[in-house]
């Protein structure tokens, strides 16, 4: 069964504070990494999507990483600021004859304090 | 470029009634999706139409969910009767036709906030 699993759950970090969260999947066979950042009463939008020949991708503050070998991923936030306060939502793309279908992660609620 | 749009924001509702849900997707996207995302969980899948044909409804509740995308652009989405378990935020997100070269992204809408009491 595809699932994917992220840590932890929730975080309180304090402004200007790096942070790492965490995504391991078992997704195949594995087309694409994907994490969102959905903010509250948003949809999510997208921040990074990785391949599996790609290993870091940035996006701006942002820096994803992907082990395809051990199905880990994570997602680095630089320098935290209280915009980043939102859901991080690691998503993980299986190849389908029909297209890619999509499997989430329940998320990682991120508090930025000052 | 516009987003994709949701319509109602927000809707309550008591148990046993019905309520629909409106989508517009990005002008030119073939594929639609509606999910259902229950507090502090990821989304789910539950249809997806490439243009007007169902590509994937396996986990929609089809005794009491519907959804049409009849001209291939915007679609509804029909819950009757409603549950209490059915409150949740109901997301629209729609991609391009996929090709060889694109990751097939998907964009997601603001979200309709059901509230079954």
């Amino acid at each position: 069964k595809n699932q994917v699993e992220q840590s932890p759950q929730s975080l309180i970090i304090l402004e200007g504070k790096n942070c790492t969260l965490q995504c391991n999947y078992t997704v195949s066979p594995f087309s694409n990494l994907r994490w969102y950042k959905q903010d509250t009463g948003r949809g999510p939008v997208s921040l990074t999507i990785m391949t599996f020949s790609e290993n870091t991708k940035s996006n701006g503050r942002y820096t994803a990483t992907l082990d395809a070998d051990t199905k880990q991923s994570s997602l680095h936030i630089t320098a935290s600021q209280l915009s980043d306060s939102a859901s991080y939502i690691c998503v993980v793309s299986a190849i389908k004859a029909a297209g890619n279908k999509l499997t989430f992660g329940g998320g990682t609620r991120v508090l930025v304090k000052p | 470029e516009a987003g994709v749009a949701q319509s109602p924001r927000y809707k309550i509702i008591e148990k046993r009634q019905s309520v629909a849900f409106w989508c517009n997707p990005i002008s030119g996207h073939a594929t639609l999706y509606w999910y259902q995302q229950i507090l502090g969980q990821g989304p789910k899948l539950l249809i997806q139409f490439q243009n007007n044909g169902v590509v994937d409804d396996s986990q929609l509740p089809k005794d009491r969910f519907s959804a049409e995308r009849l001209k291939g652009v915007d679609s509804t989405l029909k819950i009757q009767p409603a549950k209490l378990e059915d409150s949740a935020v109901y997301l629209c997100a729609s991609s391009p036709r996929p090709s060889p070269s694109s990751y097939n992204e998907q964009f997601f809408g603001p979200g309709t906030r059901l509230t079954v009491l």
